[in-house]
């Protein structure tokens, strides 16, 4: 079935480090990527969505110049949290969708996240 | 973007049958529903999705009624392992993200 990998699974860096997290779809290309963040016992919440060629699509109250995206690829998108801060400290999940058809409608994959810690 | 409501949680005892139910009212004609389901520092697994009526995999059935007003998951026999957060959704089949609410956590018992 469809996979998508997500690296690194785990973060701990200073304050003031730019972090790359990296989204692949291992077995399909993804047109669309989702990003998103989770923080404890909450919901995930949608951050952005980026487009293989076109610049990301970033929801209200997200910095786009703070969570830098990029979909260089049709299975590649990165994340970089730039300068990142104790309060950018969360779980961070990304997503691809295949091209769908007139008869389907491809499902939402997600990777297992990452666990991103700012000290 | 269509709404959805579900239980915040939800016990059960090993073995037997648990139906989570979502209401999306204002679902669209384009709109499919789709369920996830989530353990804690995990991504979202995929469940099941469905349009109308009923649909089943090796996992789970979904229940959707003519009005589409609502599902429901259907999820036999539970065991431990099932203990998780499940995430009712709505969407369309283009690039329009998903939308998660609150999900419903069940928790199974011995």
């Amino acid at each position: 079935g469809a996979v998508v990998s997500q690296h690194p699974s785990r973060v701990i860096c200073k304050s003031g480090t730019s972090v790359k997290i990296e989204c692949r779809s291992l077995d399909f290309q993804a047109t669309t990527m989702f990003w998103y963040r989770q923080f404890p016992k909450q919901s995930l919440m949608l951050m952005a969505t980026s487009n293989e060629g076109s610049k990301a699509t970033y929801e209200q109250g997200v910095e786009k110049d703070k969570f830098l995206i990029n979909h260089a690829s049709l299975t590649l998108s990165t994340l970089t949290v730039t300068s990142a801060h104790p309060e950018d400290s969360s779980f961070y999940i990304c997503s691809a969708r295949g091209p769908g058809t007139a008869y389907s409608n491809q499902p939402q994959h997600f990777g297992d996240g990452t666990r991103l810690s700012i000290l | 973007l269509a709404k959805t409501t579900q239980p915040i949680s939800m016990d059960s005892y090993e073995g037997q049958e648990v139906n989570i139910t979502c209401s999306h009212n204002n679902i669209a004609t384009n709109d499919y529903i789709t369920w996830y389901q989530q353990f804690p520092s995990q991504g979202p697994r995929f469940i099941i999705q469905g349009y109308k009526t009923k649909v089943t995999n090796e996992v789970a059935s979904l229940f959707i009624p003519a009005d589409r007003k609502s599902s429901t998951l259907s999820l036999p026999r539970v065991s431990l392992s099932d203990t998780a957060v499940y995430y009712c959704l709505v969407g369309d089949k283009g690039n329009t993200p998903l939308v998660f609410g609150k999900g419903t956590r069940l928790s199974v018992i011995a």
